[in-house]
């Protein structure tokens, strides 16, 4: 099973700043990799999918990198509606994986 | 638009059973995979199982794996998943979840269904 360990736990920033997410693999899983946003009492929602590609009707400010085993999300500048959990999730093998979250809290 | 809808949740004692069952609207259900996603209360997400769209081949988490079944019936739109066994650990919100696009990610999900396991 491929482990995905996301940091830090929570971050504290205020609106408008940068935020960057990482989700690291334990093993190789190339591209296929993607995040998620979870707010309070809500299902997830897709956000990026294959590392760097956008899902439909996600803002420009999301974006991802990485490959391998080093992946990364930013928020170039956080808005009201962003603070939440984000989750990291990998397709390369099963059993599919989730990283334990990273919480973005308003500082 | 994509609509998911959970039901059959509820409180069961342990080594107990459950079906819960997902309804699907407003996509072509035949041609999609569908997933199960647990939550415990507080903690992160847990994917649970996937079926084939045809219903052909399915996969399992290893905590599910011989108690757990997902199955579908294309006729009705609906994806189910029989938990048999249960557990104290298998307390938690259910999502079913539509495959997306792009591989096996989530892009629609339902609100959930709660599965309590207690005696």
């Amino acid at each position: 099973e491929i482990v995905l360990t996301q940091s830090p736990a929570t971050l504290s920033l205020s609106p408008g700043e940068r935020a960057t997410l990482s989700c690291r693999a334990s093993q190789s899983v190339s591209k296929y990799l993607g995040w998620y946003q979870q707010k309070p009492g809500q299902a997830p929602r897709l956000l990026i999918y294959d590392a760097s590609n956008r899902a439909t009707g996600i803002p420009a400010r999301f974006s991802g990198s990485g490959s391998g085993t080093d992946f990364t999300l930013t928020i170039s500048s956080l808005e009201p509606g962003d603070f939440a959990v984000y989750y990291c999730q990998q397709r390369s093998s099963w059993p599919l994986t989730f990283g334990g979250g990273t919480k973005v809290e308003i500082k | 638009q994509v609509q998911l809808v959970e039901s059959g949740g509820g409180v069961v004692q342990p080594g107990g059973s459950l079906r819960l069952s997902c309804a699907a609207s407003g996509f072509s259900f035949t041609t999609y995979g569908m997933h199960w996603v647990r939550q415990a209360p507080g903690k992160g997400l847990e994917w649970v199982a996937f079926t084939l769209f045809d219903g052909s081949n399915a996969y399992y988490a290893d905590s599910v794996k011989g108690r757990f079944t997902i199955s579908r019936d294309n006729s009705k739109n609906t994806v189910y998943l029989q938990m048999n066994s249960l557990r104290g650990d298998d307390t938690s919100l259910y999502y079913c979840a539509k495959v997306s696009d792009w591989g096996l990610y989530f892009d629609y999900w339902g609100q959930g269904t709660l599965v309590t396991v207690s005696s």
